[in-house]
């Protein structure tokens, strides 16, 4: 268990539509990072906030948002989904900046367009 | 950018051993490797800091040649537990420090 927490496991929901992942760093850790993983593909990285401040924006879609609340918990918002958007979406944490510091992986939401 | 690692796919035999190497046209501060098993999350293998500090796994090591940009994940008397796919991440030196961007993994198959 890494210590991260992400909600839902799984989702289904319609073109269109507009959906929330939730994410909660492990204990103490300040950075939120949001990433993409279709089916066999790699991580693209999304977006990442520091502290509750953006820091990096990756290739995340207009269509896409997030958000890192004071009690640094954070949110991807997914909007106007398209087929194209299922996939597993990871949050991941770390204790301080990226660069000397071992990112924490949740387990991931799987979400299903249909 | 992300960083390119090569090979794409390996299959080795228990006891045998794998490098999987990983490059990137950017200046880097570090080398991050994960591993990930089928419909699981992606976890932490070792990091490699500009300088040559190296933190992770005790039986996996790595290298990094900061002047060339690439790093070599070094894979010894594989077990089957070393099954996955593994990912090579970087960050960038400078402005793009915060952002830990992956390459598109290898798939490490090993069999008995």
């Amino acid at each position: 268990d890494s210590g991260v927490t992400q909600t839902p496991k799984h989702l289904i929901t319609a073109t269109g539509q507009r959906v929330t992942l939730r994410c909660s760093p492990r204990s103490g850790d300040l950075s939120v990072y949001w990433y993409q993983q279709s089916l066999d593909q790699g991580l693209q990285f999304l977006i990442q906030y520091y502290n509750g401040e953006e820091r990096a924006k990756g290739n995340i879609l207009e269509r896409f948002s997030a958000q890192q609340f004071p009690d640094l918990h954070s949110e991807l918002n997914l909007s106007s989904l398209e087929l194209g958007d299922s996939a597993l979406y990871f949050c991941a944490s770390s204790g301080g900046r990226v660069r000397n510091t071992e990112a924490f992986f949740g387990q991931g939401t799987r979400l299903t367009v249909v | 950018q992300q960083p390119v690692q090569s090979p794409q796919a390996v299959i080795l035999r228990e006891g045998e051993d794998a490098v999987i190497n990983c490059s990137s046209s950017k200046a880097l501060y570090s080398v991050h490797w994960y591993r990930q098993k089928h419909g699981e999350a992606p976890v932490f293998l070792m990091i490699l800091l500009k300088g040559g500090e190296q933190k992770g796994h005790e039986k996996i090591s790595a290298s990094f040649n900061e002047k060339k940009q690439q790093s070599s994940l070094y894979l010894t008397a594989s077990q089957l537990s070393y099954s996955g796919t593994y990912f090579c991440g970087t960050v960038a030196s400078g402005a793009g420090s915060y952002q830990l961007t992956f390459g598109k993994g290898t798939k490490l198959s090993v069999i008995p």
